[in-house]
């Protein structure tokens, strides 16, 4: 069983739509990364947290430690934002290695 | 800095033949890991080297996989001799420390015929 479940698998959204990306992890993970990979591209991490909230842009990621529970959210959603987002997290008791989530298939339309 | 670069971006080749993949990791990471991405596992570590010592090669699937990091600003990991499973994206990574954010290189597409 996957230590880092992500939902939906697949989500379809209107350009300027507000959207919800969930995570939720096992016992043992102590922080966690969303990476977001655009078709046949590479992969860019764009946050890491551990506790509370961070922001970048149009994005924003949050943390419930109690409820082992992650949310992405990205406002006035743009088709540029179409890619799969994946959470994953850092295993608790090794600071480096990650267990990934199977991605979320993100699609804007314009 | 130019991001951490990874050659060939494409390789296609014939089962049996050796496969050398190369990353250059970001100047100054102390931290090197190659990942596997297929549609049917995700993404996969498959070994972690830090300060250029292999740490964790748990995730190498077979003999037929080694990697090496000669120095700092260079790893290989070779598959030899390749198979058709072989056939996936790997992404090398590089961070400053272990445990922080972790640079994808652009990757390298593998097909095994």
């Amino acid at each position: 069983k996957n230590e880092v479940e992500q939902s939906p698998q697949n989500l379809t959204a209107q350009e300027g739509e507000f959207i919800t990306i969930n995570c939720s992890y096992s016992v043992g993970i102590s922080a966690l990364h969303w990476l977001q990979q655009h078709p046949g591209g590479g992969i860019v991490s764009l946050f890491m947290l551990s506790s509370g909230k961070k922001k970048h842009g149009r994005l924003i990621a949050t943390i419930n430690i109690q409820e082992k529970h992650s949310s992405l959210h990205i406002t006035a959603s743009h088709p540029r934002d179409s890619a799969v987002y994946i959470c994953a997290g850092h295993s608790g008791g090794s600071n480096y290695k990650l267990t990934f989530g199977k991605g979320t298939l993100l699609t804007v339309n314009p | 800095d130019a991001g951490v670069i990874q050659s060939p971006r494409h390789e296609v080749t014939e089962m049996g033949q050796e496969v050398t993949l190369r990353c250059k990791p970001i100047s100054g990471h102390n931290s090197l890991f190659w990942y596997r991405q297929t549609m049917m596992r995700g993404l996969e570590l498959l070994i972690y080297f830090n300060n250029n010592v292999p740490i964790d090669d748990s995730g190498m699937p077979e003999d037929r996989f080694s990697a090496k990091m000669p120095n700092a600003s260079f790893s290989t990991l070779k598959i030899q001799p390749s198979e058709p499973r072989d056939s996936a994206v790997y992404f090398c990574a590089s961070s400053l420390t272990a445990a922080e954010t972790q640079y994808f290189g652009p990757g390298t597409r593998l097909l095994v015929l």
